[in-house]
């Protein structure tokens, strides 16, 4: 069975930092697309990166380009997803995607608050 | 890039069948799709991914209610003998060589 577990959300302050994981289990890691996509309060589902299998290239939104940084760990199973410069707009649910082509697998969220 | 548009509400009764639609931009009608349900208060689910010849593959679990067609740049996704847990925000979704897209979500009130 898939599993996605994200952790590392949680309250910053603007301009802060904060760094999520993703622990994922029940499939071969090394040979899927992973990414990161996030809901605002209330709204829609805005994807915010991806990084490939093949060759570790990595994709951004261009509202996260340059603040955000995503990554993997193929020997433990994980991804991350480095915050920086963070803003009041960035608060949302963070939920780690497994890809195929499409999103075929989602993790349950974790919650990051940007305010002071 | 792609552009993904829906109805942002639709409603259906208990027992009877709905048709959400999840339309393509101009120059990308041929593209790829997947449907997600989000339950209120749940984390996304895949439902199925649709081709534009209306060939679909569904995940794992997904009861057979659920089934995908397509005509031009519409991907619709098709919920028959709709029951109260079907409440819920359809999204669709595709992607490009460097990004992806959601649609703005349909929420599905069942009467």
């Amino acid at each position: 069975e898939v599993q996605l577990l994200e952790s590392g959300g949680g309250l910053v302050q603007p301009g802060g930092s904060l760094r999520l994981s993703c622990s994922a289990s029940g499939f071969t890691f090394s040979s899927y697309a992973m990414g990161w996509v996030r809901q605002a309060p209330g709204k829609g589902l805005e994807w915010v990166s991806t990084i490939s299998f093949t060759d570790g290239s990595t994709y951004y939104a261009d509202s996260v380009k340059g603040r955000f940084t995503i990554s993997r760990d193929n020997s433990k199973n994980t991804q991350s997803l480095q915050m920086n410069s963070l803003r009041a707009e960035d608060t949302a649910v963070y939920y780690c995607a497994k890809y195929t082509t499409v999103t075929n697998y989602w993790g349950q969220g974790t919650l990051v608050t940007v305010s002071s | 890039q792609p552009v993904l548009t829906q109805s942002s509400s639709a409603s259906a009764s208990l027992g009877s069948s709905v048709k959400l639609t999840c339309t393509l931009s101009s120059g990308h009608s041929g593209y790829v799709i997947a449907w997600h349900q989000q339950q209120p208060g749940q984390a996304p689910r895949y439902l199925m991914k649709l081709e534009g010849s209306g060939r679909y593959n569904k995940g794992s679990g997904v009861p057979d209610r659920f089934s995908g067609s397509s005509s031009g740049a519409d991907r619709h996704l098709t919920i028959s003998n709709l029951q109260s847990d079907d409440e819920s925000n359809y999204y669709c979704e595709t992607w490009d060589s460097k990004t992806r897209v959601f649609g703005g979500g349909t929420k599905l009130t069942v009467l």
